[in-house]
């Protein structure tokens, strides 16, 4: 599974959207690249996930560049309650033998 | 439906003592991982196993042994504790990605908070 790099930390202001980014530069065309969220010490949560097109569900969208190598979460009207750690993965379709990984994530404040 | 449910919640050893951790799932998921994550720190991959039957290593395999029971049952078992292992521990299944009807997600338990004295 290709490696994935995102900032550290970011702030946005309750009500803006928030936008993360993710490299994954290595990604193979047949990965998808799939997000994740930890609000606190709990288990993480799936967000979304896309393997080339643009992706929309009742939590965020998804962007994906057109070469596949970095994406962006946009959280379009980010509340308190996402203040959380944001993970990008990359996870081969099909494949159930994988070694997924994990970075450390982007820390997400939301600020009132 | 349950998900992931993983046991103990809570644990205190003193070092050298040994434990298992449980995780089941009653979603019929093929792959199931163990991570563990220390304060402030990311995920990382202890072992995982993308059937009943199959284990291997992940990121940080020494001082852990796993067992996959059966395709819902996946065990991971600290042998001799070290301080070192203080932690909080996930157990994750998923079904494959890219199937059809099914997004491939990973679903996490809550978390297992082992303190190693």
């Amino acid at each position: 599974d290709a490696k994935t790099t995102q900032p550290t930390s970011m702030d946005c202001a309750e009500g803006r959207a928030a936008n993360l980014p993710c490299n994954h530069s290595t990604i193979s065309g047949n990965e998808y690249v799939y997000w994740y969220r930890q609000i606190h010490s709990q288990g993480p949560q799936y967000i979304i996930h896309g393997l080339k097109n643009n992706e929309t569900n009742e939590m965020a969208s998804l962007i994906i560049t057109e070469d596949r190598k970095s994406s962006t979460l946009i959280l379009p009207h980010a509340t308190l309650r996402d203040t959380a750690v944001y993970y990008c993965i990359v996870r081969v379709a099909g494949q159930g033998n994988e070694k997924l990984t994990f970075g450390t994530g982007t820390r997400l404040t939301i600020i009132p | 439906n349950a998900g992931v449910t993983q046991t103990p919640k809570f644990q205190v050893l003193k070092t050298g003592q040994s434990m298992t951790l449980q995780c089941a799932q009653d979603m019929n998921h093929n792959s199931m991982y163990w991570y563990r994550q220390d304060p402030g720190m990311g995920l990382r991959l202890i072992y995982y196993s993308a059937s009943e039957g199959t284990t291997d290593k992940g990121e940080v395999p020494n001082g852990y042994n796993v067992s996959r029971l059966n395709k819902r049952e996946f065990s991971l078992r600290l042998e001799s504790a070290a301080p070192s292992q203080t932690s909080v521990y996930f157990c994750a299944s998923a079904r494959l990605a890219g199937q059809a009807s099914n997004t491939g997600e990973l679903f996490f338990g809550e978390g297992s908070r082992l303190t190693v004295l």
